[in-house]
């Protein structure tokens, strides 16, 4: 199986920076990546789907890039909405294996 | 706007069978993707698989053998089965809205499952 990796496992940011999550896939997956916000107690959100499509309804503040095995997710300027766990999926097989997640916290 | 809501037991005895629905509303459960999602307590989130209005399947390799999924088009919802229940079948479990286009686009707000005497 295709392996997912994500770095850092945590962040800690203050409001305004701009942030950065690295998603390593072990083999290629073309642009087959989509990006999840999570917040305690709560589904997942769909932020962004073929590594650079923003979900309708999410902010642009939120982008995505790359293609292959390395993708990132960028948050342009923090704000306190934004503190969560970000994860990255592949679906470009089966099984569409999520990463293990990144907290994004306050610093 | 799709709606998805889990029901079903919270509470399950080891080596029984998990067995959970999920109604959809604001919309046709066809020509989708329907997807269960699982996340144990204080984990990370792991794909279980997903059924096709059709009634094909594609399931998790670590759960082949343990798992099924049937869909009821005539009900709007689709079910999960997991057989011989462990302490780590123990977590959150979701159902979603997939297509080959943009993953996982609407989540159901999850329900509780503990596997426990």
């Amino acid at each position: 199986d295709i392996q997912m990796t994500q770095s850092p496992s945590t962040l800690s940011a203050s409001v305004g920076d701009r942030v950065t999550i690295t998603c390593r896939a072990s083999q290629s997956i073309s642009t087959w990546l989509a990006w999840y916000q999570q917040k305690p107690g709560k589904a997942p959100k769909l932020l962004i789907y073929k590594a650079s499509s923003l979900q309708s309804g999410v902010s642009s503040r939120f982008s995505g890039s790359g293609s292959g095995t390395e993708f990132t997710l960028t948050i342009s300027s923090l704000r306190p909405d934004d503190f969560a766990t970000y994860y990255c999926q592949r679906y470009n097989t089966s099984p569409w294996t999520f990463g293990q997640g990144t907290k994004v916290e306050l610093k | 706007q799709v709606q998805l809501q889990e029901s079903g037991p919270g509470l399950v005895k080891p080596s029984e069978t998990l067995s959970l629905t999920c109604t959809v509303s604001g919309g046709f459960i066809g020509s989708y993707y329907w997807s269960w999602i699982r996340q144990p307590p204080g984990k990370g989130l792991e794909w279980i698989g997903y059924i096709f209005n059709s009634g094909s399947t594609n399931y998790s390799p670590s759960l082949e053998g343990r798992v099924s999924m049937s869909v009821d088009t005539s009900k709007n919802h689709f079910s999960l089965r997991l057989t011989s229940a462990t302490a780590a079948d123990t977590g959150v479990y979701y159902c979603a809205r997939s297509n080959v286009l943009t993953a996982i686009d609407f989540w159901g707000q999850g329900t509780l499952v503990t596997v426990s005497s």
